[in-house]
């Protein structure tokens, strides 16, 4: 079955250390995304991308970077990692609109999570 | 902006009661709306969504969702509740400015009491 898989599910790190998420999805979908989930904010948006070679920030983009070099695939990376940035990251996908002729409204589908805790 | 507001932190209900978990939003234009559920240490499930039709939506486990155009509510329903539909809820709405990016609400943590 196609499917959206993160690694590694749980992460510790020193301050100031450069860390990669992995996300990976077997769907073919154009659409990606990077949230984080925080107690009192609920999701928030770090990135996103149409497709291979398209990146966008979202709306908690500071400190976080991706690279689309294939459809399947959209790494989160850390630059120097943050106590603030001790989190749960959840990737997502959907199909773009071209992808999706009858307009079914392009459902978001989410990993299991990427715990991350910054020491 | 768009936005999507769940004006509960919690919910709490008696099993075989019926429950609510409401949802309003703001967006231009016609709204894509979704209800998504997460268990303790998961992804966020999709449950349903509004694209266009009747206003009533029927999901997974026996959710639906009434579409509200006129209060801008997206609320969830299930006419019996069961213990095991404790978790946290999330509304959702995509952005209909031509970005297809989703916006998410704070989540609706529901309890089910036996």
């Amino acid at each position: 079955d196609a499917e959206i898989t993160q690694s590694p599910r749980h992460k510790i790190t020193e301050t100031g250390r450069q860390v990669t998420l992995a996300c990976h999805q077997t769907w073919n979908h154009n659409n990606m995304f990077w949230y984080r989930q925080d107690l009192g904010h609920g999701l928030r948006l770090i990135h996103y991308s149409y497709g291979v070679q398209d990146t966008n920030k979202g709306e908690v983009s500071d400190g976080y970077s991706v690279s689309r070099s294939n459809t399947e695939d959209l790494p989160l990376t850390l630059e120097s990692a943050a106590s603030s940035q001790t989190s749960v990251y959840f990737c997502a996908s959907s199909l773009s609109p071209g992808q999706d002729p009858r307009g079914s409204g392009n459902t978001i589908y989410f990993g299991e999570g990427s715990w991350l805790t910054v020491v | 902006a768009q936005s999507v507001a769940q004006p509960e932190d919690q919910v709490n209900v008696a099993e075989g009661n019926p429950l609510t978990v409401k949802c309003t939003y703001s967006v231009s234009g016609n709204p894509y709306l979704f209800w998504y559920v997460q268990y303790p240490n998961r992804g966020l499930q999709f449950l349903l969504k509004y694209i266009t039709g009747d206003n009533l939506v029927k999901g997974s486990y026996g959710f639906e969702a009434e579409f509200n155009k006129s209060q801008t509510s997206f609320h969830l329903k299930k006419p019996s509740a069961l213990v095991s539909d404790s978790a946290l809820y999330f509304c959702a709405v995509r952005d209909t400015s031509g970005t297809y990016k989703y916006i998410f609400g704070t989540g609706t943590r529901l309890k089910v009491l036996a």
